[in-house]
């Protein structure tokens, strides 16, 4: 069965820090990775990344994805409150379209 | 990306009854998808919207508890139907980006409580 795990489930910073996600997935049909910011309900999209779009970045948020090694990592620099939310890891494959999610990471950023 | 807005943003209802919930786009747009948030836990697919004909749905989730409308390109609607506790969650709508078919754009969600 194709899954996502992301990794840590929750994670504590202060302002100002860095913080790493990690997602890392097994699927049959791979074809992009995602990367959501949630919020109250709506997820609201940051980054998607494929073969061809390995590596993206606005601003202090930046992403990777390692084909190889089957996962992505989200870098946010200088963490501010404001990135307090769960970030979610999502692939999609197969002819459906469907996105696939991970469980998420909560990030806490204290002043 | 599409203006996506849903209703109610809210509900508390009692179980055995029936919440309908609109999604709207403010573009026509191919791909709509419903999706379940429950407490504690990530995204999980309830169905794709097909306009004009009957919704796909994913393994776990039926026509019977989950009806789906979608009678154009700009609205579609999802009932949860004879509810019970365990349907208390986020329920939202997306679509997909004009850019990428992969990239989903999600709607504000609806959040039910069924006491």
């Amino acid at each position: 069965e194709d899954k996502v795990v992301q990794s840590p489930l929750s994670l504590v910073v202060h302002e100002g820090d860095t913080v790493t996600l990690n997602c890392s997935y097994e699927v049959t049909n791979f074809r992009s990775l995602l990367w959501y910011k949630q919020e109250k309900k709506a997820p609201t999209f940051l980054f998607m990344l494929t073969s061809s779009g390995i590596e993206k970045k606005s601003g202090r948020l930046s992403s990777i994805l390692d084909k190889k090694e089957l996962s992505s990592i989200l870098n946010i620099t200088a963490t501010q409150t404001g990135d307090s939310a769960i970030y979610l890891c999502a692939y999609s494959g197969g002819s459906n379209y469907k996105l696939t999610f991970g469980k998420g990471t909560l990030l806490t950023v204290n002043p | 990306s599409a203006v996506i807005s849903q209703k109610p943003s809210r509900d508390i209802c009692q179980r055995g009854t029936s919440l309908t919930i609109q999604c709207q786009v403010d573009s026509q747009v191919t791909m709509m998808f419903w999706y379940r948030q429950q407490p504690g836990q990530s995204l999980t697919l309830i169905a794709t919207a097909n306009q004009g004909s009957e919704a796909t749905y994913e393994s776990g989730f039926v026509i019977d508890k989950f009806p789906i409308s979608r009678p154009n390109l700009t609205f579609s609607t999802l009932t949860v139907s004879n509810m019970s506790p365990e349907d208390s969650s986020i329920y939202l709508c997306s679509v997909v980006g004009t850019a990428s078919t992969d990239t989903q754009y999600f709607g504000p969600g609806t959040r039910l409580t069924v006491l």
